[in-house]
């Protein structure tokens, strides 16, 4: 099977503009999660969809939004951006089991530098 | 709340060597999973080794295996026979409902 893949990988924005990332998870897989990735915050969740639906939303801000088609096929958008939102932005898919979330495959991420 | 810790930011080995990662967690829950993910330097992330928490026998995957103890709330990395290829961020994770992940711990397995 093909892996979790994000497109683009590296993106440079600046303050104020948004910015859309996609991710498209593997095949079979209906639950699609965000992480935002810095050096001093770690892994910091964003939100998890399954089923076109969000099933659990990290803290983060409301200018951080998502959404999932019904291929399973993830967006997320951030809006006004800032400078802190410079990071790395993984995506995740996994196979719920059940009310469990199993095993997370993450995707290589995009880049996001915010000028 | 669910949380997972790991003490240990810098980890260092020789090659060759043993080495240990040590990762607690806290949570009510009784079935879950835990998960050690590695992250080698600006490369994906991917799976090291999954324990599922109704099972008392821990997981080993090849040179990787954990100590579990589930009263102790504890879920360390043991890795054999350190090579240069992991050298890499390791998370420890626990999932019930949701992904939590601790903050890492970076090692290097010295030549």
């Amino acid at each position: 099977k093909a892996g979790v893949t994000q497109t683009p990988r590296y993106l440079i924005k600046t303050r104020g503009q948004q910015v859309t990332l996609s991710c498209s998870p593997i095949s079979g897989h209906r639950s699609v999660s965000w992480y935002q990735q810095t050096p001093g915050q770690g892994l910091q969740f964003l939100f998890e969809y399954f089923s076109e639906t969000q099933r659990n939303k990290g803290n983060f801000p409301g200018r951080f939004s998502g959404r999932q088609f019904s291929n399973s096929r993830s967006e997320m958008n951030v809006s006004t951006l800032e400078l802190g939102d410079s990071a790395l932005y993984l995506c995740a898919s996994s196979a719920l089991t059940g009310f469990n979330t199993d095993t997370q495959y993450f995707g290589p991420g995009t880049r996001l530098t915010v000028l | 709340a669910q949380t997972v810790t790991q003490s240990q930011p810098e980890m260092s080995v020789q090659e060759a060597e043993t080495v240990t990662l040590s990762c607690t967690y806290d949570t009510s829950e009784n079935n879950y999973y835990l998960f050690w993910y590695k992250q080698p330097p600006s490369r994906q992330m991917i799976l090291v080794i999954r324990q599922e928490a109704y099972k008392q026998q821990n997981a080993t995957e090849n040179r990787f295996s954990v100590n579990f103890q589930k009263a102790a709330k504890s879920f360390s990395l043991k890795i054999s026979d350190s090579q240069l290829g992991d050298t890499a961020m390791y998370f420890c994770a626990f999932t019930f409902n949701q992904f939590y992940f601790g903050t890492g711990t970076s090692l290097t397995v010295i030549p």
